[in-house]
C-alpha cells in the first residue's frame, strides 16, 4: 500500500536554528498538508498546498514557517528560527483527487532545546 | 466553522468486551467524517470515513461507526476489543473534499486483561 514517508523520525535541535522536516507525498497525489501534534494534544492543521501553492493556512503558520515542494516528488516544512514551543510531532499527509484519499505520514518528532 | 468533540479523554474496558467511543460534531451541512488511530510513538492511521449514502461504515480491524445527523454524531463501535486496540482514537471533520481536516482531542483507549 502507498504510503506517506517523512524524514528525519526524530529531530533535536537548538533554540533559533532552522529546520527543514522532509516529507515524500503519494506519487500521483495533488493535495499536501502539514499538520502537528504538541505532545498530548490534539492534531493542529498548519497549512494546505495544491498546485505549487499555499491553499490555507493555520494562525500557528506564522512567517517562521514555510513550505516548498522544490522538486516534485518531496514537500518540505522549514521552521527558520526555532522556539522551545515548536517541539512537537509534526505530520505531513496527502491526498489525491478523487475519493478524498488522505492518508498521513507516521511523523517527526521535533524537540527544541 | 466545523469542530469536533469527544467528550471521553480516557477509556478503559476489559479484553473481549464491546467498545463505543463517542464523536459529536458541529457543521452546517453535511460533514465529511473520519476516525483515526494513534498507537503510541507512532503515526495517524485511517480506521474509516463517511462521505455519503449508508450511515454505518465499516473500517479497518472490525471498526465501524454509525453517523447520525440528528444528533451531529459519528460514534466509533468495536464488538469485542483486544488488547492490541490500545492506542488514543481520533474523530474528525472536513467541509468538504477540498478542506483541511480538524481534529478532537482524542480518546484513549485501555484495555484490561
Amino acid at each position: 500500500e502507498p504510503e506517506v514517508t517523512q524524514t528525519p523520525s526524530h529531530q533535536v535541535t537548538q533554540m533559533g536554528q532552522e529546520v527543514i522536516l522532509r516529507c515524500v507525498p503519494i506519487s500521483n497525489h495533488l493535495y499536501f498538508y502539514w499538520y502537528r501534534q504538541i505532545l498530548g494534544q490534539k492534531v493542529e492543521f498548519l497549512v494546505s498546498f495544491y498546485n505549487n501553492e499555499i491553499s490555507e493556512k493555520s494562525e500557528i503558520f506564522d512567517d517562521q514557517f514555510s513550505v516548498e515542494r522544490p522538486d516534485g516528488s518531496n514537500f518540505t516544512l522549514k521552521i527558520r528560527s526555532t522556539k522551545l514551543e515548536d517541539s512537537a510531532m509534526y505530520f505531513c499527509a496527502s491526498r489525491d483527487r478523487i475519493g478524498y484519499g488522505y492518508t498521513f505520514g507516521s511523523g517527526t518528532r521535533l524537540t527544541v532545546v | 466553522a466545523q469542530s469536533v468533540t469527544q467528550p471521553d479523554i480516557h477509556i478503559t474496558v476489559s479484553e473481549g468486551a464491546s467498545l463505543e467511543l463517542r464523536c459529536n460534531y458541529s457543521y452546517g451541512a453535511t460533514p465529511y467524517l473520519f476516525w483515526y488511530v494513534q498507537s503510541p510513538g507512532q503515526g495517524l492511521q485511517l480506521l474509516l470515513k463517511y462521505f455519503s449514502g449508508d450511515t454505518l461504515v465499516q473500517g479497518i480491524k472490525g471498526f465501524e461507526a454509525e453517523f447520525k445527523r440528528s444528533q451531529s454524531s459519528f460514534n466509533l463501535r468495536k464488538p469485542s476489543v483486544h488488547w492490541s486496540d490500545a492506542a488514543e482514537y481520533f474523530c474528525a471533520v472536513g467541509a468538504n473534499r477540498d478542506d483541511k481536516i480538524i481534529f478532537g482531542k482524542g480518546t484513549r483507549l485501555h484495555i484490561l486483561p
